[in-house]
C-alpha cells in the first residue's frame, strides 16, 4: 500500500492569492492524480500528473488555474491560482496501486477556505 | 458518458440495525471496475472494495457485504449490525475503461449516521 502525505492539511486564504499543495508518496508511482471535493459534494478529477510530461486536465479545469508539477516519481504539487471563494474545497492527491487490488490510494486532503 | 447515482443522500439508523446503501451506474463499456470508498469525519478516503465487471459473485467481508447485479447496473453495499464507527460518507465509483482503474467517476455519496 502507498502512504501519501499532503501539505498543508488546511489553510485559510485571501481572495486573489495562490496556494501550492504538496503531495509526497512513500514509493515511486507513475501516475498521480489530483481530485477536488467541493463542500458537501463528490470528488471530481482535476488532472493526471505523469513524471516527465505535462499534466492532463479534465474538462472544466485549465493549467493556468491549476498548474501542476511532477518533478519525480514520488512528488507532485498542485497550485490553486488567483483564488476565489468558489475554490474553497478539499484537494486530494491520489496514486494507483499497481498490485492486485487496483486500489486508488488517497492522501488525507488539503482543506482550503478562501475568504 | 459514465455516471454513478447514489440516490440516498442521507441515511440514519439505530446502532445494530442493518443498512443498505444503493449505487446505480451507467456505462457503455463491458469491462469496468466498481469501487466503494468510506470517508469518515476525519476526511480521508478509505478503500473498501473493487469489483471487476465480469465477477458478479457477492462478496462478504466481516459485517460488510456487496451485491453486484449487472442486469440492473447496481452495486449495493450492506452493513450488518451497524456500529457508531460506521458513521461516514460512502462513495460508490466507476472506473474509466480508457484509463483502467485510475480515473474514477464518483457518485455524490451517501452520508450514513449510526445513532447510538
Amino acid at each position: 500500500s502507498a502512504v501519501i502525505s499532503q501539505k498543508p492539511s488546511r489553510d485559510i486564504c485571501q481572495r486573489g492569492t495562490s496556494l501550492t499543495i504538496q503531495c509526497q508518496v512513500d514509493s515511486q508511482v507513475t501516475m498521480m492524480f489530483w481530485y477536488r471535493q467541493q463542500p458537501g459534494q463528490s470528488l471530481t478529477l482535476i488532472a493526471t500528473a505523469n513524471q516527465g510530461s505535462e499534466a492532463t486536465y479534465e474538462s472544466g479545469f485549465v493549467i493556468d488555474k491549476f498548474p501542476i508539477s511532477r518533478p519525480n516519481l514520488t512528488f507532485s504539487t498542485l497550485t490553486v491560482s488567483n483564488m476565489s471563494p468558489e475554490d474553497s474545497s478539499i484537494y486530494l492527491c491520489s496514486v494507483l496501486d499497481m498490485g492486485l487490488t487496483g486500489e486508488l490510494f488517497f492522501g488525507e486532503g488539503s482543506r482550503l477556505t478562501v475568504l | 458518458a459514465q455516471k454513478v447515482t447514489q440516490a440516498q443522500t442521507e441515511i440514519s439508523v439505530v446502532e445494530k440495525e442493518d443498512v443498505t446503501l444503493d449505487c446505480v451506474y451507467e456505462t457503455r463499456d463491458t469491462t469496468y471496475y466498481l469501487f466503494w470508498y468510506k470517508q469518515p469525519p476525519s476526511g480521508e478516503l478509505v478503500f473498501l472494495i473493487r469489483r471487476n465487471s465480469f465477477d458478479e459473485q457477492n462478496e462478504i467481508s466481516g459485517r460488510y457485504s456487496w451485491n453486484f447485479q449487472k442486469s440492473t447496473s447496481s452495486f449495493n453495499f450492506t452493513i450488518t449490525a451497524s456500529q457508531v464507527v460506521d458513521s461516514a460518507v460512502y462513495f460508490c465509483a466507476l472506473s474509466d475503461p480508457n484509463f483502467g482503474n485510475e480515473k474514477l467517476t464518483f457518485g455524490t455519496g451517501t452520508r450514513l449516521t449510526i445513532i447510538p
